[in-house]
């Protein structure tokens, strides 16, 4: 069974105190790797796919990263408006997603 | 530039009651999928179409639960018999290749 674990639960950063979260994997045939954000009483906003181990991307002061076991989200020198939950979730070959139970970073101006 | 919508975006109803829930995919977007969003718990899957076809249903529950997508657009997520243990979010996405888009979900509270 395809499960994703997510660390830290909780993140507290003060602005411009940049940081990382971690999203470890196990699954069968992975189709690709995603990390959404969610703000409270929204529902998830895509912001990444990775398909493969050592592919990197970036948004604004957001990067992922992949290898054959954990996803890393990298928030660069944060701001308030970055303060969310941030989901990652593993893709099989079924085409389900498994959720992480997200990490809630919360940036203090 | 319609995103995902679901309606309603909170529903209130009684145990033992039925409920329905909506979905309005992004247009042309192939795929719908249903989840499931506890409190402080990522999204579960429930049903994935593919289609007008449920391609794949092992999340849903129990027999309380199912989903119909007649036309291969609008989504119907059909509960019967609430308990309080159903209350929770109820999120929709739509995908054309592999990113999947989510609506803004409807609370469920079963009293």
């Amino acid at each position: 069974e395809d499960q994703v674990t997510q660390s830290p639960e909780a993140l507290r950063l003060q602005e411009g105190e940049s940081s990382s979260l971690n999203c470890s994997y196990t699954v069968s045939g992975l189709r690709g790797l995603f990390w959404y954000r969610q703000d409270p009483g929204k529902g998830p906003e895509f912001l990444f796919t990775l398909y493969s181990a050592g592919e990197e991307k970036e948004k604004e002061r957001l990067k992922a990263t992949l290898t054959k076991k954990e996803s890393f989200l990298h928030i660069t020198a944060p701001k308030p408006e970055d303060s969310a939950t941030y989901l990652c979730a593993s893709g099989s070959n079924d085409y389900k997603l498994s959720f992480g139970a997200g990490t809630t970073v919360t940036v203090r101006a | 530039g319609a995103g995902v919508s679901q309606t309603p975006s909170n529903k209130v109803t009684e145990k033992g009651k039925y409920v329905e829930l909506r979905c309005d995919p992004i247009s042309g977007h192939t795929a719908l999928y249903w989840y499931r969003q506890s409190l402080g718990q990522g999204p579960e899957f429930l049903i994935y179409f593919q289609g007008t076809g449920a391609a794949d249903d092992s999340g849903l529950p129990n027999d309380r639960f199912f989903a119909v997508r007649p036309e291969g657009s609008v989504s119907t997520l059909k509960i019967q018999r609430t308990e309080r243990g159903d209350s929770a979010v109820y999120l929709c996405a739509s995908s054309l290749l592999s990113e999947e888009f989510f609506g803004p979900g409807t609370r469920l509270t079963v009293l």
